[in-house]
Parts: structure tokens; C-alpha cells; sequence
């Protein structure tokens, strides 16, 4: 009964292959985010999505295309694949409240992308 | 933009002992909402606590606690009895109150401890 749930753990490719991530959450919330950890372990926000819909795309190469086929699936697809993009890619997801915001986000286990 | 600062790469304590994690971040905001998360070999990201902005009363879970100094704009983290599983990195983060939209959570460099027998 994993909250949030991250395909592959691990991913090695080589360089200009394209690839995608998988993240499916259970929780019944309506957004969810991609967040990319590097090599010095700084995380940093990339897309952030409410029930399908983009909402937070920070600058990101647009060789990164999100893409959520229901508000409980977010997925990552990486084209042409470049040695910078090693790093591991946490997906995340939490409640929407518009009054409020604020809501706490629930990780993933992260994927650990090495590009050769 | 917020910024978020934790001074201290790695910090180590022994077993049972209490150790402090320091952050402080920059903004202009005046409702936000704090975290730290914990991030332990297995890689997971787990939630430790949350503080609303708003409330002045620190928050508390269990061994972990805060102390929230708005004016300061500092949110350290206190690990009381700490255990052997404590030994992690933990990240301060940052998220502004965005009613009506998502927020991001913008996090700092991290603090890695260690905590000895």
C-alpha cells in the first residue's frame, strides 16, 4: 500500500537515448510534482501539476515533457538524454486547497537516472 | 525569490544525546509554511515536521521540535534522544502560501547527521 510509487528505481542509459519515469500516487490528491535531486544532493522543483494541468514549469529543457494522463499520474519522459541530466528525480504529490495552500507534500523513493 | 540556508553540512551526536539543525531563509512573504524533511540512505524523502507561519506555538512531533523565530526568520530543528535510525541528511524547505494554485517547496543545501554509539 505504497503512497507514492516511482518506476524504475534505477535507470542507466546512454547519452541521446530518450526515457521516461513513472509515478502513480494513491493518496486521492490532486497535485503532484517532479523534483530533481543532484549530485550534491540539492533538490530543486521542476513541474507541478493539478489535475492534469500544468501549473509550475520552472526552467526546465524542454527536452523534459511532463505528462499526466489522470490527476493520480505523473510521468516523465527525458529526450535525447545529456550526461548533466544524471541525478536523481523524486516525484511528490499533495491535497489542493485553495483557501489554504500550504499542503505538505508525500515523496516518492526517487529514480537514480545515470546517463553514460 | 525565497531562500533557504542550513550552515551546517554535517553535525554528529551521540546516541540518546540532542542535537540542532540550523535554518534560515529570506522573504518577503508573510504566510509561508516551514518544513524539514529527512532523507536517510534508502534515499526516501520523509516529512519530519511542519510549521504554519502563522502560529507562534512551535511545533512538536514526538522527539522533534522546532523553534520558529519569524522575526528572525530562523527554523532550527531539535532532535532530542537521538537514535541510531535518525542518522540521515535533513532538508529545511520553504513554501509560500499560494492560495488557489500549487506551491513548490524550495529547500536548502542540507544537513548531513550522523549519530554515533
Amino acid at each position: 500500500d505504497t503512497a507514492v510509487s516511482q518506476t524504475p528505481k534505477y535507470l542507466v542509459t546512454q547519452m541521446g537515448n530518450d526515457k521516461s519515469i513513472k509515478c502513480e500516487q494513491n493518496l486521492g490528491h490532486d497535485t503532484m510534482y517532479w523534483y530533481k535531486q543532484d549530485s550534491k544532493k540539492f533538490l530543486k522543483i521542476m513541474f507541478s501539476y493539478n489535475n492534469k494541468e500544468l501549473i509550475i514549469n520552472e526552467t526546465v529543457p524542454n527536452r523534459f515533457s511532463p505528462k499526466s494522463p489522470d490527476k493520480a499520474h505523473l510521468n516523465l519522459h527525458i529526450n535525447s538524454l545529456e550526461l548533466g541530466d544524471s541525478a536523481v528525480y523524486f516525484c511528490a504529490s499533495s491535497r489542493f486547497l485553495v483557501r489554504e495552500g500550504g499542503e505538505t507534500q508525500y515523496f516518492g523513493p526517487g529514480t537514480r537516472l545515470l546517463v553514460l | 525569490a525565497q531562500t533557504v540556508t542550513q550552515s551546517q553540512p554535517e553535525m554528529s551526536v551521540q546516541e540518546a544525546e540532542t542535537v540542532t539543525l540550523s535554518c534560515t531563509y529570506d522573504t518577503s512573504e508573510s504566510n509561508y509554511y516551514l518544513f524539514w524533511y529527512k532523507q536517510p540512505p534508502s534515499r526516501q524523502m520523509i516529512l519530519v515536521i511542519r510549521q504554519e507561519a502563522y502560529k507562534q506555538q512551535n511545533a512538536t512531533e514526538n522527539r522533534f521540535s522546532v523553534n520558529f523565530q519569524k522575526a528572525a526568520k530562523s527554523f532550527s530543528l531539535k532532535i532530542s534522544d537521538s537514535q541510531l535510525g535518525d542518522t540521515a541528511m535533513y532538508f529545511c524547505a520553504f513554501m509560500k502560501q499560494d492560495t488557489g494554485t500549487a506551491s513548490k517547496l524550495t529547500f536548502g543545501t542540507g544537513t548531513r547527521l550522523q549519530v554515533t554509539l
